[in-house]
């Protein structure tokens, strides 16, 4: 398998603007999370999906994020509008099952600059 | 609530050389589980380990070993002969039992820096 895919790698955007990233799970995984790291607050869960099934989003920070699972495979998640402050690693982590008890595969993460 | 902290934020050592990541953990469940996973420089982040709770038996695999002590709340991870490929960020997570069970709260990650 190939692994969770995510694109773009590199997003520099200006404020104000829209940004979408997005992310392919492995197949098979019935769980998909979107993760947000930076140096300030380290790794932070924004929302999870269990069978294309919004669980818990109260990780995500404002109404200018919105995260969307159409089909099994593929996720996106979306800033409108974007802020400086939003200039982060976006990682994208996919498993078989509850985080308690499968591991999560991470993939490589959309470095997005906000300027 | 349940809380990591990586107290190290950076360690740098000599090849060969030996080295210990703390990771101390709070939670009010009884059922938990804990995790290490390695962020290299290529950035992605990949699983190392798990445990549970109710398993305190110390784990070892290759150069890596885990010791797990409930009593003091830690999960420290400790390279052996440590190599210039070990390099990379080191993060401790939790997940408890219950319906939370789905998130991983992760520690602020141990910057380990293996010098030639």
């Amino acid at each position: 398998d190939a692994g969770v895919i995510q694109s773009p790698r590199h997003e520099v955007t200006e404020m104000g603007q829209e940004v979408t990233l997005r992310c392919k799970p492995i197949s098979g995984h019935d769980y998909l999370f979107w993760y947000r790291q930076t140096m300030m607050r380290g790794l932070e869960l924004l929302i999870y999906f269990n069978n294309n099934v919004p669980i818990d989003d109260s990780g995500m920070p404002e109404d200018r994020f919105s995260a969307k699972m159409p089909n099994a495979s593929f996720s996106t998640l979306k800033i409108q509008p974007s802020e400086p402050r939003d200039s982060a690693v976006y990682f994208c982590a996919s498993s078989l099952g509850p985080a308690r008890d499968y591991e999560q595969y991470f993939g490589p993460g959309t470095r997005l600059t906000v300027t | 609530a349940q809380k990591v902290t990586q107290a190290q934020t950076e360690i740098s050592v000599v090849e060969k050389e030996d080295v210990t990541l703390d990771c101390v953990y709070e939670t009010r469940d009884t059922t938990y589980y804990l995790f290490w996973y390695k962020q290299p420089p290529s950035g992605e982040l990949v699983f190392l380990i798990r445990r549970n709770s109710f398993d305190e038996q110390n784990e070892i695999s290759g150069r890596y070993s885990w010791n797990f002590q409930k009593s003091t709340s830690s999960f420290n991870f400790t390279i052996t002969a440590s190599q210039v490929v070990d390099s990379a960020v080191y993060f401790c997570a939790l997940s408890e039992s219950k319906a939370a069970g789905n998130k991983l709260t992760f520690g602020g990650g141990t910057r380990v820096l293996v010098k030639p």
